[in-house]
């Protein structure tokens, strides 16, 4: 199946620092999703994404939709600890709205 | 109290074993997915249902099977486990309707010996 090359795959950072990650496709999407997964948890939704150069914030996270459909960006301002995990991209088609199609995942570490 | 329980949390088994991995929903969602995750190689979808007359293979599906007892309840068999199969099992459900957002479970770590 598709897979999305989400990058980098991992990250060290200094708390304080702002993190930026990426997925890029080969095919259109109509939806782009950011999770997280916490160590021992399943993935939670953080932003969602639905239009075309849509640009979306939730706190200290900011994730934009490509204009070409094939590309999305998720930002973090100002890292803490706490924002430690893995960072999934997930694309979504039109007409097959069910099937998400998952980036590998961006390991990240805040060092305090 | 978790909108999406997977049951159990961690299991260890042998090869060659049958093992089954519930799932159960109190979104009240119809559609239910079972996902694979594997380090490096992000989540592989496995089966899903659209209803509980619905049931469909993911990319992965060979060698496993699912049942979907009721609207809430989703589970995912092996009928004869092997070691390849070692590995995080997540289990999603979303409305099917509008946004069409999959929520997911805390996830079954799986070791097959």
């Amino acid at each position: 199946g598709q897979q999305l090359n989400q990058s980098p795959q991992s990250m060290f950072i200094q708390e304080g620092e702002d993190v930026s990650m990426n997925c890029t496709s080969s095919s259109i999407f109509n939806t782009w999703l950011w999770y997280k997964q916490d160590p021992g948890e399943g993935p939670v939704l953080l932003i969602a994404l639905y239009k075309a150069g849509e640009l979306t914030s939730n706190g200290r996270l900011t994730a934009q939709f490509g204009i070409t459909r094939k590309d999305s960006f998720l930002n973090i301002s100002a890292s803490i600890p706490s924002d430690v995990g893995i960072y999934f991209c997930a694309g979504q088609r039109g007409g097959s709205n069910y099937k998400l199609t998952f980036g590998k995942g961006t390991l990240l570490t805040v060092n305090p | 109290d978790a909108d999406v329980t997977q049951t159990p949390r961690n299991r260890i088994t042998k090869t060659g074993k049958r093992i089954m991995l519930e799932c159960s929903q109190t979104k009240g969602h119809d559609r239910m997915y079972w996902y694979r995750q594997d380090p490096g190689l992000g989540l592989r979808l496995i089966y899903y249902s659209f209803d509980v007359k619905d049931i469909n293979k993911g990319e992965i599906s060979d060698g496993y099977s699912v049942s979907r007892q009721a609207q809430a309840k989703f589970s995912l068999s092996l009928e004869s486990a092997i070691p390849n199969q070692t590995a995080l099992y997540f289990c999603a459900t979303s409305d099917g309707q509008g946004k069409n957002i999959q929520y997911f479970g805390a996830g079954t770590r799986l070791s097959v010996l």
